[in-house]
């Protein structure tokens, strides 16, 4: 089974500069995140989709950051303009339909640096 | 959901059982207990979860206490690709996040 793919891998970008990210997730799965990780700290949601509607935004800084969800599979988000505080590992994951039962599967992450 | 308290760092020596302690003092009856780990430039993979009763899997065992305040990760035979981030997540049943903390950096030691 194939898993959670992202892409880019890394990414440096310059303050006030515009970055997306890109996640497929695994076949079939109905509901997908995105989470950021800071150096050291365990990954926080900034959103999440079922199908391709949001279940969970509360934590996403509408001002910069927006995600979508188109047809319910793949998924981009995107940063405009970055800070440097957006420095981060950039994790997306999914599972069968994110009820307490299933696991959620995780991508490898885009790390971004913001210079 | 109830919070998590686990140790920052621990140490264990390559083919002994590795234990991992985390407290939920204020987990309520419909909330379980995940496990997900996080090697080093990876992203999070489950391990294992329960409710009530001890789970086992291929991975590792979850025993978790009768009054279910507490529980233990154990790893029966750590590896040192078992040199991990674990992650204790407790989970409301009818939120689907997962909600991470600042979890346990596991060393094992050859």
């Amino acid at each position: 089974e194939a898993g959670v793919a992202q892409s880019p891998r890394y990414k440096i970008i310059e303050k006030r500069q515009s970055v997306a990210f890109w996640c497929n997730p695994i076949s079939g799965h109905a509901t997908l995140y995105w989470y950021q990780q800071i150096l050291g700290q365990g990954p926080k949601l900034l959103i999440q989709f079922q199908n391709n509607g949001v279940v969970d935004d509360s934590q996403l800084p509408k001002d910069r950051f927006s995600a979508e969800r188109l047809k319910g599979v793949d998924s981009t988000l995107k940063i405009q303009p970055a800070k440097l505080e957006d420095s981060a590992v950039y994790l997306c994951a999914s599972s069968l339909d994110g009820g307490r039962r299933t696991e959620a599967f995780f991508g490898q992450g885009t790390r971004l640096t913001v210079v | 959901d109830a919070k998590t308290t686990q140790p920052p760092s621990m140490d264990c020596a390559e083919g002994r059982a590795a234990n991992l302690p985390c407290n939920h003092s204020t987990i309520s009856g419909n909330e379980y207990v995940y496990w997900y780990r996080q090697i080093h430039s990876q992203g999070p993979q489950y391990i294992i979860h329960g409710l009530k009763n001890n789970e086992t899997n291929e991975m590792a065992s979850l025993i978790i206490t009768e009054d279910r305040k507490s529980s233990t990760l154990i790893l029966p035979h750590a590896t040192l690709r078992d040199t991990a981030v674990y992650y204790c997540i407790v989970r409301v049943s009818s939120a689907r996040q997962l909600t991470f903390g600042s979890g346990t950096q596991l060393t094992v030691l050859p």
